[in-house]
């Protein structure tokens, strides 16, 4: 079974600060995707990197795929309070194809 | 709002109790998934349907059965629930093509007493 460990589970920092969130697996993605989760909705997609080294970026946030395609990192500059909430590292199985999520990251970004 | 529609938003319940929820995809997405959310195990993956055949599997226990009717809307069946059962329920929608882009409903919350 392919898994994906997110570090830190937990994030609380301060409005303006930057951070980076990882993504973590010892098996091969064919491709890997970033989601947003608040309180009392599901998650919402931000971005699909699917190229061994593909770099990403959404406005403050900059997503990179690792060369090897088995890790993944979210970086955000300079945070604001409306970042907050669970973000979600999900991989597509090479057997079968299902969507499998990391535990999330939750992050707390305080005025 | 992803246009996934999921009903009951929340619903409770006993044990042994027999329950069921509902999905509605966005309108032209035929891939509907479920998963199951919590705390300790977080987003859990149970089961796939493309255009109302099962196409993936994950780890869902024999007491949970879903289906995907003709109108691409879709049911998971939770019987003899218990307590372990509480948790959050999504439903996602895709097209079910390329690197799929998948819409989650707001979830239903499902609590066992």
């Amino acid at each position: 079974t392919q898994l994906l460990e997110q570090s830190p589970q937990f994030l609380s920092i301060q409005e303006g600060e930057n951070l980076t969130v990882y993504c973590n697996s010892s098996s091969v993605f064919s491709s890997l995707q970033w989601y947003r989760q608040e309180p009392g909705e599901g998650p919402v997609l931000l971005v699909t990197v699917v190229t061994g080294g593909e770099v990403k970026k959404l406005k403050r946030l900059t997503f990179q795929f690792g060369d090897a395609r088995k890790d993944s990192s979210l970086h955000i500059t300079a945070a604001q309070p409306g970042d907050t909430g669970l973000y979600l590292c999900a991989g597509r199985d090479n057997q079968g194809g299902k969507l499998i999520f990391g535990q999330g990251t939750e992050l707390s970004v305080k005025p | 709002d992803s246009g996934v529609t999921q009903t009951p938003k929340h619903l409770i319940t006993a044990t042994g109790q027999r329950v069921t929820l509902r999905c509605s995809p966005r309108s032209g997405d035929l891939s509907v998934y479920w998963y199951q959310q919590s705390l300790d195990q977080g987003l859990q993956f149970l089961i796939q349907y493309y255009n109302g055949e099962e196409r993936a599997k994950g780890n869902i226990l024999e007491r949970f059965s879903a289906q995907q009717f003709p109108d691409l809307h879709s049911e998971l069946n939770l019987s003899s629930l218990e307590l372990g059962d509480s948790a959050l329920y999504f439903c996602a929608s895709s097209d079910g093509t390329g690197f799929e882009k998948l819409f989650f409903g707001s979830g239903t919350q499902l609590s066992v007493l």
